[in-house]
């Protein structure tokens, strides 16, 4: 149950779009369509922002969006925005009927 | 509206037990799976277990697995998350989550967490 491996940081100035992989092996990321992100502002519930590596739910912004490509998933951010700055974690099904998350990503704002 | 609050955390010594609670809200536990995650300190999320509606599905993380339990109680519509012999390394805020998918015929489809609680924090520490 090892977990999916996400860049620590990245950044990004306001209106500008940023891209946060999530990589993963066969067994989890590429085997299945099931991986979901979640926005986390330290001290709140996590929020789902994307699931089944695409889809986005009522009320979460267009800005957001996924993809996957063998491997490994990625979530974009476009136009970016002040209250985007967060921890941004993946999460995918794996072979083992498990769940894993990735290490999570440190959104800064500039 | 969907709503769900853990309780029971606390300060626990090394080797000693912990009962987490989540109470949830605006639906109504049997007809839904749910997980339990976790955070440690300055750490990323930790996947911990889910249990089926029926509770006849249930898996844990290999970290926990033997030494917690989950369950549930229908007529309370509350999760719980028995700890015993607790770890330093399981100091953490714990976050309980409604796990949306569904599983059949041995697989599962469509796993996401929505919503999750505001969590609970454990502490272990002599």
């Amino acid at each position: 149950q090892s977990a999916l491996t996400q860049p620590a940081s990245v950044s990004g100035s306001p209106g500008q779009s940023i891209t946060i992989s999530c990589a993963g092996t066969s067994s989890d990321v590429g085997g299945y369509n099931y991986v979901s992100w979640y926005q986390h502002h330290p001290g709140k519930a996590p929020k789902l922002m994307i699931y089944d590596v695409s889809n986005r739910p009522s009320g979460v912004s267009n800005r957001f969006s996924g993809s996957k490509s063998g491997n490994t998933a990625s979530l974009t951010i476009s136009g970016l925005q002040a209250e985007d700055e967060a921890d941004y974690y993946c999460s995918s099904y794996t072979s083992s009927s498990t769940l894993v998350f990735g290490g999570g990503t440190k959104l800064t704002v500039l | 509206q969907v709503q769900l609050v853990e309780s029971g955390g606390g300060l626990v010594k090394p080797g000693g037990s912990l009962r987490l609670s989540c109470a949830a809200s605006g639906f109504t536990f049997s007809g839904y799976y749910m997980s339990w995650i976790r955070q440690a300190p300055g750490k990323g999320l930790e996947w911990v277990s889910y249990i089926s509606g029926s509770g006849g599905t249930i898996y844990y993380a290999d970290s926990v697995k033997g030494r917690f339990t989950v369950s549930w109680d229908n007529a309370k519509n509350s999760l719980y998350l028995q700890m015993n012999s607790l770890r330093a390394e399981d100091t953490a805020v714990y976050y309980c989550a409604r796990l949306l998918g569904y599983c059949s015929g041995g697989s599962c489809y469509g796993f996401r967490f929505d919503p999750w609680g505001q969590g609970t924090l454990v502490t272990v520490s002599s």
